[in-house]
Order: C-alpha cells, then structure tokens, then sequence
C-alpha cells in the first residue's frame, strides 16, 4: 500500500514551453503533498507544501508563478513548470502524506520522481 | 532554522561489518528524525522513525538530544545495504515538513 506514481517520469522540452508534472496517491487519499527539487548528487529541497483544496504554501526563493501547483482532489497534485529554461533542469520528486497506511499516520511517501530536461 | 548535516557523503564497509551512518541536526524545539533510503534505481523510502523505536532490515537509530544526533547503525552489513541513506527532521510545528540530510552513499564491500 501507500503508493505515489508520477507523470511523465522523464520529459524533455524546449525552452520557452510550459511542462506539467502529475502526482498521484494511487491508493489513499491525500490532502496534503509536498513537492521537491533534486540536484545532481544532492540532497531533496522542498519547493512547496500542496494542499488539497486550497492554495499551495512556497519555500522562500521558489517561484509560485514559475512553478505552478494545484492539488485539485485528495489523490492528484500536478506541478506546472511554466516558460522553462534550462537551468529549472533537474530532477522533481513529488511526496503524499499518508494516514494509517501500515507505517502510521505523518508518513511522506514519494513518487519516482521526474526528470525535466529543458533544452 | 533548523539543519540536518550528514559528515559523510560516501562510506565503504566489508561485507560483516558492523556500520554507522551519522546524522546530527540542529533544532531548537523537540524534532522527529527519520532516516530514509534510496536504492538503486528505486524511490526513496522511509527506513525508520525515532518515535517508533524500531529495528527495520537489521538497522537502528537511537535520538540523542544531549548531542542532536541520530546515526544509523547495523552490527553486520550485508551487501544488499548499499543505497543512498538520508536523515530527516520534522519540527514540532505541525506542518510536516521534512528538512533532509545530504545523504551518505553507502557501499557494502563483498
């Protein structure tokens, strides 16, 4: 159980160009996700806290509207890189917190990640 | 503001051996620590919780709050340990924010 899938896994696009990311609890509800950046051979930094319902909370630095969140039901969460430049390549890793999945309530489980490449 | 530092970003150890994986983090209020781990080509996974005082896949990790740490230790390393290991903090504030380590890759010599 607690399964967090994401789409696409890997994406390459021009630079200019707007690419949406999906996040999905594929077996519990989630009202909150958490979306992370991921630099080569570094560690996961949050960008931003996805709340279903309501508006997305941003780490200092992050740009909301380059990184465009809506968690618009309790098991999808979609992060849009909107006018991508190269230097937003990186790998994006979405998390859902889970109640009562078998490790207890207050558990992050992570999807596999996606690789943006902008060109 | 809060901080997790992992001293080690590669440790090799033989196959038996006994390993220890530090973590020390810097918070002022009453944290929750987890260490989780990456292996190859998979996503990363919750290892163990300090509240939970558990043992998972041999591993343990004990919260020191007289020294903010909270290393990771197995007494027999066994080749399938190798991954990625990050520690993590959660502060008290209820948001469940996770602030993590940079991670330590963790090689098991055969």
């Amino acid at each position: 159980g607690a399964v967090v899938s994401q789409h696409p896994s890997w994406v390459i696009c021009k630079s200019g160009t707007s690419v949406k990311i999906e996040c999905r609890s594929l077996d519990f509800q989630a009202t909150t996700m958490f979306w992370y950046r991921q630099f080569p051979k570094q560690s996961l930094m949050l960008m931003a806290t996805s709340n279903e319902g309501s508006k997305a909370t941003y780490e200092q630095g992050v740009e909301k509207d380059k990184f465009l969140i809506n968690h618009a039901s309790l098991t999808l969460s979609t992060l849009t890189v909107t006018s991508a430049h190269p230097e937003d390549s990186s790998f994006y890793i979405c998390s859902a917190l889970g109640w009562g999945a078998g490790r207890g309530p207050d558990t992050q489980y992570f999807g596999p990640g996606t690789r943006l490449t902008v060109l | 503001a809060q901080r997790v530092t992992q001293p080690e970003k590669l440790l090799s150890v033989f196959k038996g051996a006994p390993v220890e994986l530090k973590c020390n983090y810097s918070y002022s209020g009453s944290p929750e620590l987890f260490w989780y781990v990456q292996y190859s080509r998979q996503r990363l996974q919750l290892l163990l919780r300090h509240i939970s005082r558990e043992s998972i896949k041999g591993f343990t990790a004990d919260l020191n709050k007289g020294e903010t740490s909270f290393h990771l230790k197995k007494p027999f390393a066994q080749e399938e340990d190798s991954a990625m290991y990050y520690c993590a903090l959660k502060s008290n504030f209820g948001n469940e924010k996770l602030t993590f380590g940079t991670g330590t890759r963790l090689t098991i010599i055969p």
